[in-house]
């Protein structure tokens, strides 16, 4: 069984400042992992992921993650906040399991980003 | 290229009600994942169709059923509604490597 823990709920931040959201998963065999951004009445949108390789991973609109099998963390990183970054974000772990195209995603609770001017 | 689209973009019923969901994916994409997003939470997989067969399913009852189109779009049926299941059903495509969720139908039962 695959899970992720999503640390914050809600995490405030100012124009400009890093932001740091964390997550940490659980995973029997080696993860595929995500993270989503939604915004508000939308679909999820694929930030970055991360499924073999280099273990830090850079995604869309300047935001990066780093695989830590030690830590079984993935935690999502962005050096400097934009207003427009404001939304809801969720982590995500799936498998590879039997070979084939991605299997379920398993989500976070999702962290909402507040971005203030 | 359109992306994964989704009908209806809203809807309402009444408990006891049955609803159907469509869903069509990204042009070559032939697997489509169903989602269930309660107010608050993080998407729960319901299922997951292949060669119009469901190949995963996640831990909902048998009143979640569904069903893969020659042409790869899917449809999510819901019998017997029940308030609890008020939430916004998001459906993603896939193809290897990659996977495209669509903006989600909202559904209220009241």
């Amino acid at each position: 069984a695959q899970s992720v823990t999503q640390l914050g709920s809600h995490v405030s931040v100012s124009e400009g400042a890093l932001v740091l959201l964390r997550c940490n998963y659980s995973s029997s065999v080696p993860p595929y992992l995500f993270w989503y951004v939604q915004y508000p009445n939308q679909g999820l949108q694929l930030l970055l992921k991360y499924t073999t390789g280099a273990t830090l991973v850079k995604g869309i609109n300047g935001f990066e993650a780093e695989f830590k099998k030690s830590e079984t963390s993935f935690h999502l990183t962005k050096p400097s906040a934009h207003m427009s970054d404001a939304a809801e974000y969720f982590c995500a772990v799936s498998s590879n399991a039997g070979g084939t195209s991605y299997g379920k995603l398993t989500f976070g609770q999702g962290t909402i980003l507040t971005v203030h001017p | 290229d359109a992306g994964v689209t989704q009908s209806p973009t809203h809807l309402i019923k009444t408990r006891g009600q049955q609803v159907t969901l469509r869903c069509s994916p990204k042009s070559g994409h032939d697997t489509v994942s169903w989602y269930q997003q309660a107010l608050g939470q993080g998407p729960q997989f319901i299922f997951q169709y292949y060669e119009e067969e469901e190949r995963q399913r996640g831990n909902f009852p048998d009143r979640f059923s569904g069903h893969q189109f020659p042409n790869y779009s899917s449809e999510l049926n819901v019998n017997a509604l029940l308030l609890g299941d008020s939430a916004l059903y998001l459906c993603a495509s896939t193809s290897y490597n990659e996977q495209f969720f669509g903006p989600g139908t909202r559904l209220t039962v009241l």
